[in-house]
C-alpha cells in the first residue's frame, strides 16, 4: 500500500459544478496535512493547510478524518481556472510525503 | 517577499556526466527540501535540511546524488554520474520549520540523453 494515495482522475466537470477529492494515508502518526495545486509545467503552490476541525477558504473546504486516515478537498462553483492537478501532502515527524495528484479539468 | 530561487531552470546533459543545481530559500526559512518529480508523479523527497544539518536523506540515491547546505542558507544538489532515469524536475522548497507549509521554487528541468 502506498503511503499517500489519490485517485489520479481525470475529473472532468462543467463550470459551476461541485467536485470532491479524497486522499488516504497509511501512517496513523502523521501530524500535518496540506493540499497543493500544480499547474502544468509549474511548481506546486500551497492551496490550504488541513486542520482537525476542518477549514474553509472561499470555495474550497478541506477536512481531515483521522479515524479513517483520509483528507478531503471540496471545490464549490468550479471555475475554469481551477483546472490543475491537486496534490495532497502528509507530514509525519518531518517526513513529507506527496500523493501522485488528482487531475481536474473544468470545462465551459 | 522574494520566493525560493533555483538555477538553472533547464539543463540537458549526456548520461555519465555531472550536474549541479542551486537553491536559495526564502529568507528566514530554516528548513530546506529537495524533491525529484518525474512526469505524471508527485514530488518525491530526496533530502531535507534543518539549518545546515540533514534531517532526512533516506530516499537520496547516495551512490550518485549528494547535497549540501554548508552555511544553513543556500543549497546545492549534485548528480554524478547521471543516468537516463534521472530525467525529471528537481524542486527546492523551504519552510519556517519542519511541520509547516512549504514554498516551492520554479524547479530545474533536467534531461539526460
Amino acid at each position: 500500500r502506498k503511503e499517500v494515495e489519490q485517485d489520479p482522475g481525470p475529473f472532468n466537470v462543467p463550470e459551476g459544478a461541485t467536485v470532491a477529492f479524497n486522499c488516504t494515508y497509511s501512517n496513523s502518526a502523521s501530524q500535518s496535512f496540506f493540499w497543493y495545486r500544480q499547474d502544468c509545467r509549474k511548481e506546486p503552490k500551497l492551496l490550504m493547510s488541513v486542520y482537525s476541525s476542518g477549514n474553509e477558504d472561499g470555495r474550497f473546504t478541506a477536512q481531515l478524518n483521522r479515524a479513517s486516515q483520509y483528507i478531503s478537498l471540496l471545490i464549490r462553483d468550479s471555475k475554469l481556472s481551477d483546472s490543475a492537478t491537486y496534490l495532497c501532502v502528509v507530514n509525519n515527524n518531518n517526513d513529507m510525503r506527496f500523493g501522485a495528484g488528482t487531475r481536474l479539468t473544468v470545462k465551459p | 517577499e522574494a520566493g525560493v530561487a533555483q538555477s538553472p531552470r533547464y539543463k540537458i546533459i549526456e548520461k555519465r556526466q555531472s550536474v549541479a543545481f542551486w537553491c536559495n530559500p526564502i529568507s528566514g526559512h530554516a528548513t530546506l527540501y529537495w524533491y525529484q518529480q518525474i512526469l505524471g508523479q508527485g514530488p518525491k523527497l530526496l533530502i531535507q535540511f534543518q539549518n545546515n544539518g540533514v534531517v532526512d536523506d533516506s530516499q537520496l540515491p547516495k551512490d550518485r546524488f549528494s547535497a549540501e547546505r554548508l552555511k544553513g542558507v543556500d543549497s546545492t544538489l549534485k548528480i554524478q554520474p547521471a543516468k537516463l532515469e534521472d530525467s525529471a524536475v528537481y524542486l527546492c522548497a523551504s519552510s519556517l520549520q519542519g511541520l509547516r507549509e512549504q514554498y516551492f521554487g520554479p524547479g530545474t528541468r533536467l534531461t539526460v540523453t
